[in-house]
């Protein structure tokens, strides 16, 4: 199994609604990713999670909250979001994690799709 | 962090070899470069990457220069189906974790014509 599945694929939600996107990859991997990226534009980092330890935040408001409940899940939280949120929300995953070398690929699923009215 | 230039788009003939440019002159000794590419809608696709050496497998060949500021990835015989948006990325160890950053650049959008 070589996927990273995420869902939903689609998610329209209101400015007060409180919803999360889920992410799963059973490959064994040690690090979890998520990457927004707006239309036409390339995918901007997130968060890194590092055996199961959030290691990197890129200064993403609280609005979103990240969780990882254990090895092969990884959650968004989603909460009091704004218009401009809308984006393809991308998890990725890789084998390496802390004190691991970089050089593995990261495996991407195919986005959550959200649209904030 | 090291950032890398690409031309915005490019264009190749059904059948020829595809051959992408980037410049990452500000590379550091222990940063390898990566080539991830991304179809519509989908969910970026690795491709390849490298630290020194050029490389080889299935889907493509990577191209590093000696001085390692620049590098190509080459297509061998593109299809249409290869039309995509290729980014050429140096993975970043940032220091406050050794967990390596993946930063993506503006990419090169490249179109396979029949």
């Amino acid at each position: 199994d070589t996927e990273v599945t995420q869902t939903p694929k689609h998610l329209v939600m209101g400015m007060t609604n409180k919803k999360s996107l889920k992410c799963e990859q059973h490959m064994g991997h040690r690090a979890m990713y998520w990457y927004k990226q707006k239309a036409k534009k390339p995918p901007e980092l997130m968060f890194v999670y590092s055996y199961e330890k959030l290691s990197i935040n890129e200064s993403v408001p609280s609005r979103f909250s990240p969780e990882c409940p254990n090895s092969s899940l990884l959650n968004l939280h989603l909460h009091a979001l704004q218009p401009e949120d809308s984006a393809l929300y991308l998890c990725a995953s890789s084998q390496e994690g802390l004190r691991d070398t970089p050089t593995g690929e990261l495996f991407f699923g195919e986005g959550s799709r959200l649209t904030v009215l | 962090d090291a950032k890398t230039t690409q031309p915005p788009s490019m264009d190749c003939a059904e059948g020829r070899a595809a051959n992408l440019p980037c410049n990452h002159s500000t590379i550091s000794g222990n940063e390898y470069v990566y080539w991830y590419r991304q179809i519509h809608s989908q969910g970026p696709q690795y491709i390849i990457h490298g630290l020194k050496n050029n490389e080889t497998n299935e889907m493509a060949s990577l191209i590093i220069t000696e001085d390692r500021k620049s590098s190509t990835l080459i297509l061998p015989h593109a299809t249409l189906r290869d039309t995509a948006v290729y980014y050429c990325i140096v993975r970043v160890r940032p220091r406050s974790s050794n967990t390596g950053k993946l930063i993506f650049g503006q990419g090169t959008t490249l179109q396979v014509k029949p």
